[in-house]
């Protein structure tokens, strides 16, 4: 039973437009969430997170929504970049203290010069 | 400063051998783990390690030992290797709750290929 779920295997988007990811959950006790990148042949880097606090946070071209009652989150990007081409993984964590998390199964990014 | 290092990164191993990949960190990071990553099934946490000393197992741990003996480090092993462990596993590490920080930092990776 897939717990973090994103729906969409690839997305592509003009250089310069708004890249939207999107990422559903249905653990109701998550409460940390978090999207890295991913290259290849390299290892995931951190990107942005969020806490089930807030619904909004933003580092730069980066910001991540969250809708707890939906039960949903998505990653913007504007403008996009064509280094912005990538897997992007979104994961959610309870509060157990472990910080394990539950990864989805990634969106293919393409931003197209 | 080499943040989170892994070794191999390839290799071929015959159905039936043994293994033992080995993570290390230089952060001074407490807490451990090593994912798989498989085609269309994103990353699946095998072990995880809370502290030196300590193990325990995440979603996917048949199959697999690990020990962390150091606290920089963290072994991942396969006693005997069978096809369905052909897979990238990462290995990666994070601050406890308790110093702060979330995020997890991970190695480049090993391709692992059991014929």
């Amino acid at each position: 039973d897939q717990q973090v779920k994103q729906n969409s295997p690839s997305l592509s988007v003009q250089e310069g437009r708004i890249s939207i990811l999107n990422c559903d959950y249905t653990n109701s006790m998550f409460d940390y969430f978090l999207w890295y990148k991913k290259y290849p042949a390299e290892g995931p880097t951190f990107l942005i997170s969020i806490s089930s606090i807030k619904d909004k946070n933003e580092d730069g071209r980066f910001t991540v929504f969250l809708n707890k009652s939906a039960k949903h989150l998505s990653l913007h990007i504007v403008p996009s970049q064509p280094g912005d081409s990538a897997v992007y993984f979104c994961a959610a964590s309870d509060a157990s203290g472990t910080y394990k998390y539950i990864f989805g199964t990634g969106t293919r990014l393409k931003v197209l010069a | 400063n080499a943040g989170v290092t892994q070794t191999p990164k390839f290799r071929v191993l015959k159905t039936g051998q043994s293994m033992t990949l080995l993570c290390a960190q230089d952060m001074n990071h407490e807490y451990m783990y090593w994912y798989r990553q498989d085609p269309g099934m994103g990353l699946r946490l095998i072990h995880y390690s809370v502290g030196e000393g300590t193990t325990a197992k995440g979603e996917v741990p048949d199959g697999y030992n690990v020990s962390r003996l150091k606290k920089q480090n963290f072994l991942l092993g396969l006693e005997s290797a069978a096809p369905s462990q052909t897979s990238v596993y990462f290995c990666a590490s994070s601050y406890s709750i308790l110093t702060g920080g979330s995020e997890q930092y991970f190695g480049p990776g090993t391709r692992l290929t059991v014929t």
